[in-house]
């Protein structure tokens, strides 16, 4: 497609189980964002890819929270043990990587944690 | 601490009416500035962006911002709103910090009276 895609658009699941995010980014933008927007807040940055590897994962509020970027395209977010403070709408961006370049964002999925 | 801030929560104006939206950062140097709009349901869409340059830029559907570095403020400005601008409009810097990591404001949402 020809913009940032994210599955699944909503996921609700229960204490303590793991989920799974996906995006896939614009084709051949080298560089990946994941945001977390709470009800009512901005977003929150979690992770930057560029290629495969996260030269910042600065964002990540805790060691639950994983992520990894495959063949420089498709990244997967991963919370583990979900807790009723990670609901929120998880944000996936993606840009050509280079200074000044704009963030082109996906729909979000909704996480709900029950 | 680097922060940014849109004092207004939620503003209603009139169709045809002008608008100003505010938004105030706080970094130790100017940082890329950027206005994002979110529509129910879609992703963040980029209204318009400051780099360097000319301090009034002007972006997509009419929108102006105007960066005043005195101020350290990037107020977003449209002339006359149409009932389609009804939505969250979010004010964002960037600033390299091993990533180019956007830091956004909490929102404000508008809505638009016939």
């Amino acid at each position: 497609g020809a913009g940032v895609s994210q599955s699944p658009s909503n996921k609700v699941t229960e204490k303590g189980k793991d989920v799974e995010l996906r995006c896939d980014p614009i084709s051949g933008h080298t560089a990946l964002y994941w945001y977390r927007q709470r009800l009512g807040q901005g977003l929150e940055f979690l992770i930057y890819f560029q290629g495969n590897s996260a030269p910042d994962k600065s964002g990540l509020p805790s060691d639950r929270f994983s992520a990894e970027r495959t063949g420089g395209s498709v990244s997967t977010l991963t919370i583990q043990r979900t807790q009723q403070e990670d609901s929120a709408v998880y944000l996936c961006a993606s840009s050509l990587g280079q200074e000044h370049n704009e963030q082109f964002f996906g729909p979000g999925t909704r996480l709900t944690v029950l | 601490a680097q922060s940014v801030t849109q004092p207004d929560i939620h503003i209603t104006v009139s169709e045809g009416a002008s608008l100003e939206l505010r938004c105030n950062y706080s970094y130790g140097a100017t940082p890329y500035l950027f206005w994002y709009v979110q529509s129910p349901g879609q992703g963040l869409q980029l209204l318009l962006k400051y780099f360097s340059g000319d301090t009034l830029v002007q972006g997509i559907k009419g929108f102006e911002a105007e960066f005043k570095r005195s101020q350290s403020s990037f107020n977003l400005r449209k002339p006359s709103v149409h009932w389609s601008d009804a939505a969250e409009y979010f004010c964002a810097v960037g600033l390299w910090a091993g990533s180019y990591q956007l830091t956004f404001g909490k929102g404000t949402k508008l809505s638009v009276i016939p």
